[in-house]
């Protein structure tokens, strides 16, 4: 089993909707983040937590919020969604003892 | 404002071809840098870091150097092949809390 997971991997929605997107790891890695890739420009982060009760604004947070379920668990909302925030997520996690980041699969999100 | 830039944006070599792909950063503060693989419609592989501490990084064909005076990174991949076909993404961890950087990305075509 893949040790970070995503939920949903792709989903085609509508502006004006609120979308939840959801990450899950099984690595016991306190540290989690969310990126988001747009062709040409690389990933960026949007939110990054430490640990349950840490969260923390990355490059391009507007338009988002995060919430730390549990150690395991991450999930990125968009409370409004726009043609603009059309792009592929990417969660990942790292240990407290090492530098290397971990990614899960990705969620293709397109808002029309 | 913090800066990673990938040369060049894509490259398509024959087999066996050895090649090196470039990463340059504009802020002396990034300390440590992590080389990625993504396959379309995948999440990205770690595939080496390179601590401050460290010249280079090697793993079977690929061979990774960090010159922070001059800004740069490249990643060497001897002996090219079809299977090595993927975009390789150079990051840089910056700011004292593990946060990355992206590079927009090095597109591979290595043809048979």
């Amino acid at each position: 089993d893949a040790d970070v997971t995503q939920t949903p991997r792709n989903r085609i929605t509508k502006t004006g909707k609120r979308i939840m997107l959801e990450c899950s790891q099984t690595k016991g890695h306190d540290r989690m983040y969310w990126y988001r890739q747009d062709p040409g420009l690389g990933l960026r982060l949007i939110y990054y937590s430490f640990d349950v009760k840490d969260i923390n604004k990355g490059e391009i947070s507007d338009g988002y919020s995060v919430s730390r379920q549990a150690q395991a668990k991450f999930s990125l909302s968009l409370e409004s969604a726009i043609p603009n925030q059309t792009a592929l997520y990417f969660c990942a996690t790292s240990g407290f003892s090492s530098d290397t980041q971990y990614f899960g699969p990705g969620t293709r999100l397109t808002v029309l | 404002k913090q800066e990673v830039t990938q040369i060049p944006a894509a490259l398509s070599v024959p087999e066996g071809e050895n090649l090196v792909l470039n990463c340059s950063f504009t802020d002396s503060a990034i300390y440590n840098l992590q080389w990625f693989r993504q396959d379309p419609g995948k999440g990205l592989t770690s595939l080496l870091l390179i601590q401050s501490s460290q010249r280079e990084q090697t793993s079977g064909r690929l061979n990774a150097s960090l010159d922070k005076s001059s800004g740069r990174s490249t990643l060497y991949i001897a002996a090219s092949q079809p299977g090595d076909s993927a975009t390789y993404l150079c990051a840089g961890f910056s700011g004292g809390y593990n946060k990355l950087i992206f590079g927009a990305g090095t597109r591979l075509a290595v043809h048979p």
